[in-house]
């Protein structure tokens, strides 16, 4: 079965730029939740959606950032004024439902921002 | 704040040879904890988890063993081969969140 896409895998904007990252969930899972990877680092948390509700969005770095999932599948990040420091793999992930350790996570293969 | 801190890499081992990857962790509460692996150009992949003290997570000839008195989740391996070649991730989950927490990663190179 089909995992977790994200579109586009690589995007290359200029300073100031707006980006929109887009992710299809597994079918069916409730929960899907979006991660910044910098380069060398481990993925960090930024929001967390259950199906069309944005329950945690304490991860997004700034204002400019902005996620949505208005039907409960789809998701996307948008990116407004891009800046350099924004550069960095954005991944998706998706889960059957909420409740923790025993709902994996699946991951797609991120979306490589690069903001020159 | 909960934090994940495992070694640096690179780990360059040849193959065969046993692995060990440090993991420690900081947290309120009682986390489930978990190795996720990423293989040179795909996606983040759970590799096993352990859920409450003492629980031994296993797959692929990979094992963990969730150690509160240490605060640590330890991956090892007996005989590694080329194929495990990849990062390794260390994340905990907090009991009344499901944001995961990762650490830095760890670069697993194996030689045959």
């Amino acid at each position: 079965g089909a995992g977790v896409s994200q579109s586009p895998r690589y995007k290359v904007a200029k300073r100031g730029q707006d980006v929109a990252l887009r992710c299809d969930p597994i079918s069916g899972h409730v929960s899907l939740f979006w991660y910044q990877q910098a380069l060398g680092q481990g993925p960090e948390f930024l929001t967390y959606f259950q199906n069309e509700a944005q329950l945690d969005k304490s991860g997004l770095p700034s204002d400019r950032f902005f996620a949505e999932r208005p039907e409960g599948s789809v998701s996307t990040l948008k990116i407004q004024r891009t800046q350099q420091e924004d550069s960095a793999v954005y991944l998706c992930a998706s889960s059957t439902s909420s409740g923790g350790a025993y709902n994996e996570q699946f991951f797609g293969p991120g979306t490589r921002l690069t903001v020159l | 704040g909960n934090s994940v801190t495992q070694m640096e890499g690179p780990v360059t081992l040849s193959e065969e040879a046993f692995l060990t990857i440090n993991c420690t962790y900081t947290a309120t509460g009682y986390p489930s904890l978990f190795w996720y692996v990423q293989y040179p150009g795909e996606g983040l992949q759970l590799l096993l988890k352990a859920t409450k003290a003492d629980d031994k997570g296993s797959n692929k000839g990979f094992e963990a063993t969730y150690r509160k008195e240490t605060t640590s989740f330890h991956l090892e391996k007996g005989s590694v081969q080329v194929s495990d070649s990849a990062v390794y991730f260390c994340a905990l989950l907090s009991y009344n969140t499901d944001k995961l927490i990762f650490g830095t990663g760890t670069r697993l190179q194996v030689f045959p």
